[in-house]
């Protein structure tokens, strides 16, 4: 059973400071997914990395795509009150037909 | 806007009763996925169908049906429900999962 492990569960910090959200797994994925949900909305794709190493910027964004493409990073660079929400990422793999989720990651940018 | 609509947007049903909620898919994509969130928790994966076939099936209980017509759009039926079947239940489209997958504004049910 392919699983992704997703850390921290929840993040509280100050505008104008850095954090970085991990997601993890010990399986292999054809792609890696980020999405962001706002309260009692859909999620919103944020990025798609496909290659092992891939780096993708989205302005104060930056998603990383591990190597062996089993885990990938999502770092906010100066976040700001904005970035609050529900950071969520999913696997792809080659064979099944369904996304793997992580549990998410909480976060609060305090003004 | 995702492209994928789903109607209607809140319901409000007694126990026991049946619901039909409805999505339309973005134009063009062929998977149709089924979640459900309930408060504070992660994405349940449903269900999936592509092309009007099922492909894959999550923790679907079997009170809950899904189908996808000719015309793409796909309705998830929930039946004899349940308190506990109070949740958001969203929609996604895709046109490959590589490529990742566009939600609808969801359904909010609640079973009172």
């Amino acid at each position: 059973t392919q699983l992704l492990e997703q850390s921290p569960q929840f993040l509280s910090i100050q505008e104008g400071e850095n954090l970085t959200v991990y997601c993890n797994s010990s399986s292999v994925f054809s792609s890696l997914q980020w999405y962001r949900q706002e309260p009692g909305e859909g999620p919103v794709l944020l990025v798609t990395v496909v290659t092992g190493g891939e780096v993708k910027k989205l302005k104060r964004l930056t998603f990383q795509f591990g190597d062996a493409r089993k885990d990938s990073s999502l770092h906010i660079t100066a976040a700001q009150p904005g970035d609050t929400g529900l950071y969520l990422c999913a696997g792809a793999g080659d064979s099944n037909y369904q996304l793997i989720w992580g549990a998410g990651t909480k976060l609060i940018i305090k003004p | 806007d995702s492209g994928v609509t789903q109607t209607p947007k809140h319901l409000i049903t007694a126990t026991g009763q049946r619901v039909t909620l409805r999505c339309s898919p973005r134009s063009g994509d062929l998977s149709v996925y089924w979640y459900q969130q309930s408060l504070d928790q992660g994405l349940q994966f449903l269900i999936q169908y592509y092309n009007g076939e099922e492909r894959a099936k999550g923790n679907i209980l079997e009170r809950f049906s899904a189908q996808q017509f000719p015309d793409l759009h796909s309705e998830l039926n929930l039946s004899s429900l349940e308190l506990g079947d109070s949740a958001l239940y969203f929609c996604a489209s895709s046109a490959y999962l590589q490529g990742g997958a566009f939600f609808g504004q969801g359904t909010r049910l609640t079973v009172v």
